[in-house]
């Protein structure tokens, strides 16, 4: 059974707190995506990576930084978390060429105080 | 860039169909998805099809396609109270770029 995991389902942080969110996927996908998803705005892709070592601006990068140092691992960092950061965060992973099908994890629902 | 535009609420009794409608503005297009993502969890595929398809069918699941108005829809035949949730209509053009998605559409169905 192919999985995508988070490390957390829910997190609570306070303004100005450095938060890691972590990703990791069993499926040798080259490809490793970060979104938020917010009421009314759907799904928004913060970074992604095609290859270990490799990112790639989404549409919303500022506030965010992320690092794969492993093809498995995605991890998505925010250096000063602010109250509107507060979001569901999203991870996937899909492999490179043909259909593409990207996989979800089960999301990280994250508050900052 | 590419957008992705579907309405955001659909209300429909158990027993009726449901129609969720897509529309998409990458005429490169070449792969289309729609995802269901239920209460609390993440997304997970549907169905999909590729850009010289008109339809495809998949038990309850029906997907027509017309390139031309770039329209993407979702049929659900005899809709189920488990077919509530949020889906989402999503297209990637030709190369290894991610998925564009719509904002989804909260299904709700009344028993």
């Amino acid at each position: 059974d192919v999985k995508v995991t988070q490390s957390s389902r829910y997190l609570v942080k306070r303004t100005g707190e450095k938060v890691f969110l972590e990703c990791v996927q069993d499926m040798d996908h080259e490809n490793m995506f970060w979104y938020r998803q917010d009421p009314g705005l759907g799904l928004r892709l913060i970074y992604f990576s095609y290859d270990v070592k490799m990112k790639e601006k989404g549409d919303i990068p500022e506030g965010y930084s992320v690092s794969r140092e492993k093809k498995e691992r995605f991890s998505l960092i925010l250096e000063s978390a602010s109250t509107n950061q507060t979001s569901m965060y999203l991870c996937a992973s899909s492999r490179q060429g043909g259909m593409n099908e990207q996989f979800f994890g089960p999301g990280t629902r994250l508050t900052v105080l | 860039g590419e957008d992705v535009e579907q309405s955001l609420f659909l209300s429909v009794r158990e027993g009726d169909s449901s129609v969720i409608n897509c529309t998409y503005t990458d005429s490169s297009s070449t792969y289309l998805y729609w995802y269901k993502q239920e209460p609390g969890a993440g997304l997970q595929l549907l169905t999909y099809i590729f850009s010289n398809m008109d339809m495809k069918q998949d038990q309850r699941l029906t997907v027509l396609l017309n390139k031309k108005d770039k329209h993407l829809s979702l049929r659900i035949a005899d809709t189920q109270t488990g077919d509530s949730a949020i889906y989402f209509c999503a297209e990637r053009d030709t190369g290894n770029t991610p998925l564009v998605f719509g904002k989804g559409t909260r299904l709700s169905v009344i028993a």
